[in-house]
Order: structure tokens, then C-alpha cells, then sequence
């Protein structure tokens, strides 16, 4: 499968607790973005990375959020000290990037579904 | 505030009729524009891109822009109950790295 994939696939915490998901783009992909959806709303930018750079955060990212993707390839998103409201689905998408072209299609993994106890 | 807007719906059509799904966007600049279809508790998959003013088929899909209008829409034809899904409309922030607005979506319904 030469997908975006993600995992876990579900994850159910304590509030207070830190949860990691990962993120792998389709391999060629240079620009990965995450996203959270929540129920009845469509996904909303959270953070957006070229290569290994972290070119965007929205003003939804608390400072609980942090993303990193170290070597340009996978990505992880971190949410510390988790809150009930962070119950959500969190998407990754990844698009080719290539220099000057903007019109791309962005491709969806299945998501991880957070539900903060 | 950059806004993509869309009817919740539900929009029910009957199996073989066309069902029309519309967005306007608030973004001037915006360029690019998708169509996503989401079936429910999975991602969003692409279905249709537009990026210039008219009409662009693709098999049952055909999805129109009107930039002067700042308005997108979907028409499926011959649907199907397969179609059955939350359709998201998509609009790209002007000014760089492709930076993605989304609608809430339309649900529709194909009724057999």
C-alpha cells in the first residue's frame, strides 16, 4: 500500500495524559499537513511542513501541540496534558510539493481517532 | 476570517436522478478548488479538482466554478446509493503553500 498511513488507527487516554500519533506521506510526498475534524465539521488546519521545515501553525495549535518531522519523511504530532475538547479525529495529508507549483492534490491517511476521557 | 460555506443538508435525491451540491468561498484569492468525498468515519478522498471558470467532467462528476461569483459546485449524475456521504468542498488560501479551507459539508442521501 503506497498510501498515507497512520497510526494508531484509535486511541483513548486519560485526560491529562500525553498521546503520539505518527504520520507516513506517500514516499515522494514533500509536503505533509495535519488536520483535526471534529463531528458535523470539516477538517481543520492545524500545521504544515515542507520537508523537514515547519512552515505554518494555525492559532489552533495550543502550546500543548507540537509536530515535528525530523528527516523530511514521517511526522509525529504530540498533545500534551490532554483535554476532553482535544476528542477529535486527527487527519495527515501529504502532496508532492514541488517548487512553484501550487495546484496539488492532497491526499488524506485514514486518520487517528483521539477520545480524551 | 477566510470562510468556505456550505448547506449541511441533508440532501436526499432518488437512485439515477442528478444531485447538485453547491459552496461559495469568501477568499478573493484563491486559485484552486476540490471536491471531497467523505463516507462516514473514514478520510476525505478526492473526487474532483477545478481551477478555472466553466465546467469540468469526469465520468459522473462535473464541477463548476464561478470566480466572479465565488462559487463552486458539484453535480453527480445517475446517482447511486453508493454515493451516500458527506461532500466537502475545498478552497486554497491564496499566497503560497497550499494551504486548504474546508467547508462542513453536505450530507447527501441517495434514496433506492
Amino acid at each position: 500500500d503506497t498510501g498515507v498511513s497512520q497510526n494508531p488507527r484509535h486511541k483513548i487516554t486519560k485526560r491529562g495524559q500525553n498521546v503520539t500519533f505518527r504520520c507516513d506521506p506517500i514516499s515522494e510526498h514533500n509536503r505533509l499537513y495535519w488536520y483535526r475534524q471534529t463531528l458535523g465539521q470539516g477538517p481543520e488546519f492545524l500545521t504544515y511542513f515542507q520537508n523537514e521545515a515547519q512552515l505554518e501553525k494555525s492559532r489552533l495549535l495550543s502550546d500543548r501541540f507540537s509536530a515535528e518531522r525530523p528527516k523530511g519523511s514521517f511526522s509525529t504530532l504530540e498533545i500534551q496534558r490532554t483535554e476532553q475538547g482535544d476528542s477529535a479525529m486527527y487527519l495527515c495529508a501529504s502532496s508532492l510539493g514541488l517548487a512553484g507549483v501550487y495546484q496539488e492534490t492532497q491526499y488524506f491517511g485514514p486518520g487517528t481517532r483521539l477520545l480524551v476521557l | 476570517q477566510k470562510e468556505v460555506e456550505q448547506n449541511s443538508g441533508p440532501l436526499s435525491v432518488p437512485e439515477g436522478a442528478i444531485a447538485s451540491l453547491n459552496c461559495t468561498y469568501s477568499d478573493r484569492g484563491s486559485q484552486s478548488f476540490f471536491w471531497y468525498r467523505q463516507y462516514s468515519g473514514k478520510s476525505p478522498e478526492l473526487i474532483m479538482s477545478i481551477y478555472s471558470n466553466g465546467d469540468k467532467e469526469d465520468g459522473r462528476f462535473t464541477a463548476q466554478l464561478n470566480k466572479a461569483s465565488q462559487y463552486v459546485s458539484l453535480l453527480i449524475r445517475d446517482s447511486q446509493p453508493s454515493d451516500s456521504a458527506t461532500y466537502l468542498c475545498a478552497a486554497e488560501e491564496f499566497g503560497g503553500y497550499q494551504k486548504v479551507t474546508f467547508g462542513t459539508g453536505t450530507k447527501l442521501q441517495v434514496i433506492p
